[in-house]
């Protein structure tokens, strides 16, 4: 059972580089989430979707562009990258309604330099 | 504004014993959902269980038991019976009610069980 499945699991970038993470669901969910990591912070949520074709801002959005062009993939880019970006970050999926439980991927481990 | 707070940053025990993790979350909502989350050391995040504001049962599901206490605005987990595999950070997460899909994290508690 694949569920989420988010590409790469690790990457090193230099300042400035530009880079997209990959998030698969094959649970036909219709919202997708992406999440990053902090030691000491919990999650907070970057992005979001509530469907194909539709992306809606977090609660940290700034430095990130996320896509939704087919149901079943959510892609976060990075444009420039900082040092501040460095993180360990986690897509999700989950059906609709609010009661629905969030299923994460394995996460992806993301340095910059 | 929404928070939710886990007060214990680690805890130790040994294999067998019981463990109860603590959460308070804070709300104006009326409905709102809450969540447990386990990400043991290889990274993942698995979802556990879930509850709603309006449900007054609480529940046991094997080794698992919540504790959800609305008076105190608590929503605690419980381990009967630990085990070394149960190792983990576990996160607690509250969810508002409506059109809101931002999940709210507590910043974990680490729950190390020794053999």
């Amino acid at each position: 059972n694949a569920g989420v499945t988010q590409t790469p699991k690790f990457r090193v970038l230099k300042t400035g580089q530009s880079m997209t993470l990959l998030c698969a669901q094959d649970m036909n969910h219709e919202y997708m989430y992406w999440y990053r990591q902090d030691p000491g912070m919990g999650l907070r949520l970057i992005h979001y979707s509530v469907g194909e074709g539709t992306t809606a801002k977090g609660e940290v959005p700034d430095g990130y562009n996320v896509s939704r062009l087919k149901k079943q993939n959510f892609l976060l880019g990075l444009e420039s990258a900082a040092p501040s970006q460095t993180s360990v970050y986690f897509c999700a999926s989950s059906y609709q309604g609010t009661h629905q439980p969030q299923h994460f991927g394995d996460g992806t481990r993301l340095s910059i330099l | 504004a929404q928070k939710v707070t886990q007060a214990q940053t680690e805890i130790s025990v040994v294999e067998k014993e019981d463990v109860t993790l603590d959460c308070v979350y804070k709300t104006r909502d009326t409905t709102y959902y809450l969540f447990w989350y386990k990400q043991p050391p290889s990274g993942e995040l698995v979802f556990l269980i879930r509850r709603n504001s309006f449900d007054e049962q609480n529940e046991i599901s094997g080794r698992y038991s919540r504790n959800f206490q609305k008076s105190t605005s608590s929503f605690n987990f419980t381990i009967t019976a630990s085990q070394v595999v149960d190792s983990a950070v576990y996160f607690c997460a509250l969810k508002r009610g409506g059109s809101n899909y931002k999940l709210t994290f507590g910043k974990g508690t680490l729950l190390t069980v020794n053999p």
